[in-house]
């Protein structure tokens, strides 16, 4: 069963605006959370991560939100570009990943 | 970030014949790596967590005698699809785990495409 439930499956998202992947697991045992951003024929390339201590981390326009209470988190990528046209998956981790289904992000030009 | 390397990048075989999927932690040393599988369209699914000088550990579901692991060194863990069919064909992805962090900091390889006819 799907540890990390991740949504939306995929969206579109206009060059400039805010592309935003939400993420909620169960397991309170995870203490690591990482995302990874993939491109066709390409391994994951490790993104953005977080640790449940911490309830926001940006690096560039890539930032974690984390809500321990709610056991969610999210992406927030902001100012999109047509080169971030990806698919993200979030994950999360207590000695193992757990990714979720992943989410097909196209920027439109 | 650290670098991790697969070889091949794609590979065809005949169904029967056997695999080797190489995968290298170019700039540190891994005493833990990770073998996934991905299906088109999906998410990643751990197949087995290799570690240096032991047995790997299997996920529930995958065929120890048929993927076979190895992880002689520290830099080096392979994966061997044994008699391989159709069905195998997918796209095979190895991480490495970074040492001595607080955190399951994994860098992922380019993938290897296999495809058995």
């Amino acid at each position: 069963q799907q540890q990390v439930k991740q949504s939306p499956q995929s969206l579109i998202v206009q060059k400039g605006g805010i592309s935003i992947i939400n993420c909620a697991y169960e397991n309170t045992a995870f203490d690591y959370f990482p995302w990874y951003q993939q491109f066709p024929g390409k391994g994951p390339a490790l993104l953005i991560a977080i640790r449940p201590d911490v309830s926001e981390k940006k690096e560039g326009r890539f930032t974690i939100s984390f809500n321990k209470s709610a056991k969610q988190f999210s992406l927030h990528i902001m100012d999109s570009q047509p080169g971030d046209s990806a698919t993200y998956f979030c994950a999360a981790s207590w000695g193992k990943l757990q990714f979720g289904a992943g989410t097909q992000v196209v920027v439109t030009p | 970030g650290a670098v991790v390397s697969q070889h091949p990048s794609w590979v065809i075989c005949k169904s029967g014949t056997s695999v080797k999927i190489e995968c290298r932690s170019l700039d540190f040393q891994a005493t833990t790596m990770f073998w996934y599988r991905q299906f088109p369209k999906q998410s990643l699914m751990l197949m087995a967590t290799s570690n240096e000088g032991s047995k790997a550990t299997y996920e529930q579901g995958v065929e120890k005698d048929k993927f076979l692991i190895n992880h002689a060194s520290l830099t080096l863990s392979t994966l061997t699809v044994t008699s391989a069919h159709p069905e195998d064909s997918s796209f095979y992805i190895c991480s490495a785990r970074v040492p001595n962090q607080s955190t399951d900091t994994q860098y992922f390889g380019p993938g290897t495409r296999l495809t058995v006819l």
